[in-house]
């Protein structure tokens, strides 16, 4: 499982919609994306996952293109507690491999 | 119910010491996982375990490293002669079962000091 590439920093204002994308340039046929949030001094926690087309859930929606090389999480109208570290990964049974995220940061 | 949890949340041990690090998974999780985490840094895996059998340990970086899972529930990671580099948080989670779809969930972690 290669790491993915996504930007190192973003920055947002509270109530906007913030859209974070990866790359996925060696993704698997049987890998699915995820992506997690991470808070100072805590696990990551779980997002959202999907294999293509779209996925919405109660945080956040995905976008994932049919070629699969990309994936698109949006945030609806952030707020302050949204700033964390987001990760995108490839994952399968067992291993995953984390890059270093994209440290989101929004601003009242 | 209950999280995954860790013990203990941090520790101090100094150069050759050699150190036990435990994960009490989500009760009935089939999968666990060990990542290290450098300050500023990704998660970085290190081991998997599908119930008691340790499937993958290709992220374990030296023999000095070793993890067990005896019962298919707690699992120990253990260092010996601890080094300066291995300075880290040490990141444990469960999931469900061993799909590609099961969610990892983490615990908070342990952050280890080594001086």
């Amino acid at each position: 499982l290669a790491k993915t590439t996504q930007p190192i920093s973003m920055d947002s204002y509270e109530g906007q919609e913030v859209n974070i994308t990866c790359s996925h340039n060696n993704i698997a046929t049987n890998d699915y994306i995820t992506w997690y949030q991470q808070f100072p001094s805590q696990g990551p926690r779980f997002i959202i996952q999907g294999y293509k087309t779209k996925v919405t859930n109660e945080v956040a929606s995905l976008f994932i293109p049919a070629d699969r090389k990309s994936s698109t999480l949006s945030l609806p109208r952030v707020s302050l507690s949204d700033t964390a570290v987001y990760y995108c990964l490839d994952t399968n049974a067992g291993k995953s491999t984390f890059g270093d995220g994209t440290t989101l940061t929004v601003k009242p | 119910g209950a999280g995954v949890s860790q013990s203990p949340r941090y520790k101090v041990a100094k150069r050759g010491q050699d150190v036990a690090l435990r994960c009490d998974p989500i009760s009935g999780h089939v999968s666990l996982f060990w990542y290290q985490q450098a300050l500023g840094q990704g998660p970085e895996f290190l081991t998997y375990f599908q119930n008691e059998a340790q499937l993958d340990k290709s992220g374990l970086p030296s023999d000095r490293f070793f993890a067990e899972r005896p019962e298919g529930s707690v699992s120990t990671l253990k260092i010996q002669r601890t080094q300066q580099e291995d300075s880290a948080v040490y990141l444990c989670a469960s999931s469900l079962g061993p799909g590609p779809t099961d969610t990892q969930y983490f615990g908070p972690g342990t952050r280890l000091t080594v001086l």
